[in-house]
């Protein structure tokens, strides 16, 4: 069964230093997708990255990359030059099956919060 | 564009009272989807839809209905409500189409409903 696991429930970095989430997933689909969404104290999901599991660069959009280790069923985030916006809870999640399948579900990690320091 | 939004986005009712939260967008998406998050916990799938007039469950279904009559609209219904669903509740909806746009679900702000 698909399955997404963050083992960080709590970080904390300093303003301006870059920060790692990690992220592992376990799915027999060859098709997936990742994603991470960003859920700050206001309750909203806002939606940071997305890598395709055939996509052979990591993903990156502005101060978010996605470091994608396809054998090692990783994709962590890396959140460059931190700032103190970037506290918030940060969730992985995986969609079941190729892009075109029928639903396009997410299956979400139990997220980490992160908390920026000044 | 509103984009997604959900009414309530408060709710106490009593256990066995009844009720239905709203999700409306206006992108013009065919993919919808309600989720429930618990405290301290990722979101869960309770159901979606692929279109108008379908719908199919998700990972936790169990004492909830749904309807998709129109497009823009995915109503979530609780018929009997417990205390285990107290929870915040998500819409969001999807394009199926190719595009880079096409990956992303787009959430609604949330509705906070505790059950006494």
């Amino acid at each position: 069964a698909q399955k997404i696991t963050q083992t960080q429930p709590g970080m904390f970095v300093q303003e301006k230093e870059a920060v790692t989430l990690d992220c592992t997933y376990d799915t027999s689909d060859q098709s997936y997708g990742l994603f991470w969404y960003k859920q700050p104290s206001s309750g909203e999901m806002i939606f940071l990255i997305y890598q395709g599991s055939y996509d052979e660069q990591n993903a990156t959009e502005g101060r978010y990359s996605l470091n994608f280790q396809k054998a090692r069923k990783s994709a962590n985030l890396v959140i460059s030059a931190s700032q103190l916006g970037d506290s918030a809870m940060y969730f992985c999640a995986m969609r079941e099956g190729p892009i075109y399948n029928q639903g396009g579900k997410l299956i979400f990690g139990q997220g980490t919060e992160l908390s920026v320091k000044p | 564009n509103a984009g997604v939004t959900q009414t309530p986005k408060f709710r106490v009712l009593k256990t066995g009272q009844s009720m239905t939260l709203l999700c409306a967008q206006d992108m013009n998406h065919e993919y919808m989807y309600w989720y429930r998050q618990d405290p301290g916990m990722g979101l869960r799938l309770i159901h979606y839809s692929v279109g108008e007039g379908t719908t199919a469950k998700g990972e936790v279904p169990d004492g909830y209905n749904v309807s998709r009559l129109k497009k823009q609209n995915f109503l979530l219904g609780l018929e009997s409500a417990a205390p285990s669903q107290t929870s915040v509740y998500f819409c969001a909806s999807k394009s199926p189409v190719a595009g880079r746009n096409s990956y992303e679900q787009y959430f609604g702000p949330g509705t906070r409903l505790t059950v006494t």
